[in-house]
């Protein structure tokens, strides 16, 4: 059974603060995923990875980076947060090449005041 | 940029209906299209997808079709049940850019008993 696990469930930052939020998961899959969900707008994605090292921009990157040092995790950083980025941060991971499922992480929701 | 449109955002119907959700999407090198469901404080799962090479595929009382000419692709669910009731995304990925994956904002589904 696929397990894609974050760190927090819930965190609150003050704006200004950098913060992190990390994804593991126990299948191997080469594809990881970090989304921002919020009402309307459905699942955005900030940036992925196909390979330990490697990233791409998703459609919404701005303000924040990524990290994936090993295959099992991902890292999202937002460098300053800002209170436009309080969301619902999900991720998620998948199988080598674009038609596999993804199967996603619990969610992190970040308030920032 | 490539974007996916999905209609309507909510949807309410009588138990044992059928509900349609439609989906357009642009980048025309899009060749896989997932459809995810997502409980109330749940994390999204795949329910059904369906590749560019077929048309129609059904999963009990899911279906879904797709027309690559017009790109567009629907979900049919028949004889609703009120476990149905939850936040439905469509995507689509296309294999330019590294796999990368567009969802749709959702559609809200209410199943009334």
């Amino acid at each position: 059974d696929v397990k894609v696990t974050q760190s927090s469930r819930y965190l609150v930052k003050r704006t200004g603060e950098k913060v992190f939020l990390e994804c593991v998961q126990d299948m191997d899959h080469e594809n990881m995923f970090w989304y921002r969900q919020d009402p309307g707008l459905g699942l955005r994605l900030i940036y992925f990875s196909y390979d330990v090292k490697m990233k791409e921009k998703g459609d919404i990157p701005e303000g924040y980076s990524v990290s994936r040092e090993k295959k099992e995790r991902f890292s999202l950083i937002l460098e300053s947060a800002s209170t436009n980025q309080t969301s619902m941060y999900l991720c998620a991971s998948s199988g080598a090449g674009g038609r596999e499922t993804q199967y996603f992480g619990p969610g992190t929701r970040l308030l920032v005041l | 940029g490539e974007n996916v449109e999905q209609h309507p955002s909510t949807l309410s119907v009588q138990e044992g209906d059928s509900a349609v959700i439609k989906c357009t999407y642009s980048d025309s090198a899009s060749n896989y299209f997932p459809w995810y469901k997502q409980e109330l404080g749940k994390r999204p799962q795949l329910i059904i997808d369906i590749r560019s090479n077929v048309g129609e595929k059904k999963d009990q009382r899911i279906a879904v079709t797709l027309n690559k000419t017009a790109k567009h692709f629907s979900l049919h669910i028949t004889e609703t049940q009120p476990e149905d009731s939850a936040v439905y995304f469509c995507a689509a990925t296309s294999n330019t850019g590294g796999f990368k994956t567009i969802f749709g904002a959702g559609t809200r589904l209410f199943v009334k008993a």
